[in-house]
């Protein structure tokens, strides 16, 4: 199992929808956890960060965490074009003492 | 400073050449990492540098790669002897402590060797 596991994609959203990233990760013990996006030719930014279970709200992005399925996903509501990046997950492992990316999901949102 | 900075921003080279990127952390960041991302791929580990600790040298590919970081501050990437395979976008990235509050990115160095 990787370390920190999402989806590829691309995933295609039509605009002002729902989108919603998925992401795994595979230490029990890791307590935090992030999101963020790249859009093509840019270096990583983050946008949210996530230490407890449940919801964190920060405008119309969303992340949730589930540590019993060790399970974090990102929503983004009314979606834009301007969302149209990749989105990395990310966890930070206290055994190797730094944090693990997943590979990362290219979204679209199409007009 | 306000970010991270790294330099140059672009660099063609000779195959077989060396190079030397460089990279400034926030001020006041103890951790130092070394990231390569490939042209549509993931981020890959290359080396963590934190506070006067050894650093972390678990993802170097080969012994061409080598980095330093003067007084807890500037870190140079250094690349032996170039070969093709190591053209890719090399990213700088500091934090607070172990970085569990999350890491900043500089804006990176795309490297092209020809």
């Amino acid at each position: 199992q990787k370390e920190v596991e999402q989806n590829s994609g691309p995933l295609s959203v039509p605009e002002g929808a729902i989108a919603s990233l998925n992401c795994t990760y595979s230490d029990r013990g890791s307590q935090s956890f992030f999101w963020y996006r790249q859009y093509s030719g840019k270096s990583p930014e983050l946008i949210m960060f996530i230490y407890s279970n449940g919801d964190k709200e920060d405008g119309r992005f969303t992340a949730q965490l589930n540590k019993a399925s060790q399970y974090v996903s990102l929503l983004i509501r009314d979606s834009q074009p301007s969302d149209s990046a990749t989105y990395l997950c990310a966890v930070f492992y206290s055994s190797a003492s730094k944090i693990i990316f997943g590979s990362g999901t290219r979204l679209s949102i199409r007009p | 400073g306000a970010g991270v900075s790294q330099s140059p921003s672009n660099k063609v080279t000779e195959k077989g050449k060396d190079v030397e990127l460089r990279c400034d952390p926030i001020s006041g960041h103890t951790a130092l990492y070394w990231y390569r991302q490939s042209l549509g791929q993931g981020l890959e580990f290359l080396i963590y540098f934190q506070g006067n600790s050894a650093p972390d040298k678990s993802g170097l590919p080969s012994d061409r790669f080598s980095a330093e970081r003067t007084g807890g501050s500037v870190s140079t990437l250094t690349i032996q002897r170039t070969q093709q395979e190591d053209s890719a976008v090399y990213l700088c990235a500091s934090s607070l402590a172990q970085g569990d509050y999350g890491y900043t990115f500089g804006s990176g160095t795309r490297l092209t060797v020809v």
